[in-house]
């Protein structure tokens, strides 16, 4: 079984502070994804990395960097927090010759005040 | 303008009964569909998927149906569980390989 494992799992900051969320995989997967999941919105892309190095920009990119340490690690940085980033954000992993199959961790649930 | 759109956004049924939830895309290219299901506290999870030159795949009381013409796309479950409530995410991707584009979710919930 495929393991994204995120932190922190809830986290409150005020605007214009400054959060890092991480993501570690276990599974030797290439590809890493960042989404944000928002009631009637789904799930939106917001970043994601084929590999250690790379980084892609995806759908809502506006307001987040992203940086891909390793193969297992991927962090999201928002360096100017806003009340509008306030959702859960979660982090996926897919490996390349697998299909498309996403493997999701538990989220992280970011409060900005 | 959300390219993959999912109706309804919440759905209440009872136990043993069967649930339909539907979703409509925009782009023609679009060509691998999985339904993704999501239970309270969790990350989302593969529940089936289809691919366009497919018209129905079945895995036990879950069928996704697939309608090329019309760009929809259904998931029925039959003799519905209260252990069915979830969020559930109807996606699409250009190949196997691309990113997906998620539609908005069904929050279902099956009472007993």
């Amino acid at each position: 079984e495929a393991a994204v494992t995120q932190s922190p799992r809830n986290k409150v900051t005020v605007t214009g502070g400054n959060v890092t969320l991480s993501c570690r995989q276990t599974n030797s997967h290439n590809y890493m994804y960042w989404y944000r999941q928002d009631t009637g919105h789904g799930l939106r892309l917001i970043h994601y990395s084929y590999g250690a190095g790379n980084l892609q920009i995806g759908d809502v990119p506006d307001g987040y960097k992203a940086t891909r340490t390793t193969q297992e690690d991927f962090f999201l940085l928002l360096e100017l927090a806003s009340p509008s980033q306030t959702s859960l954000y979660f982090c996926a992993s897919r490996a390349t010759d697998s299909g498309n199959t996403l493997y999701f961790g538990e989220g992280s649930r970011l409060i900005v005040v | 303008q959300q390219q993959v759109r999912q109706s309804p956004q919440s759905l209440t049924v009872w136990e043993g009964g069967t649930t339909v939830l539907t979703c409509s895309y925009e782009d023609s290219t679009f060509n691998y569909f999985p339904w993704y299901q999501q239970f309270p506290g969790e990350g989302p999870a593969l529940l089936i998927s289809i691919l366009s030159v497919s018209d129905k795949k079945e895995d036990g009381r879950f069928t996704t149906f697939f309608n090329k013409r019309e760009k929809k796309l259904s998931l029925h479950i039959i003799d519905s569980q209260p252990g069915d409530s979830a969020i559930y995410f109807c996606s699409a991707s250009k190949n196997a390989g691309a990113k997906l584009t998620f539609g908005g979710g069904t929050r279902l919930t099956v009472r007993p």
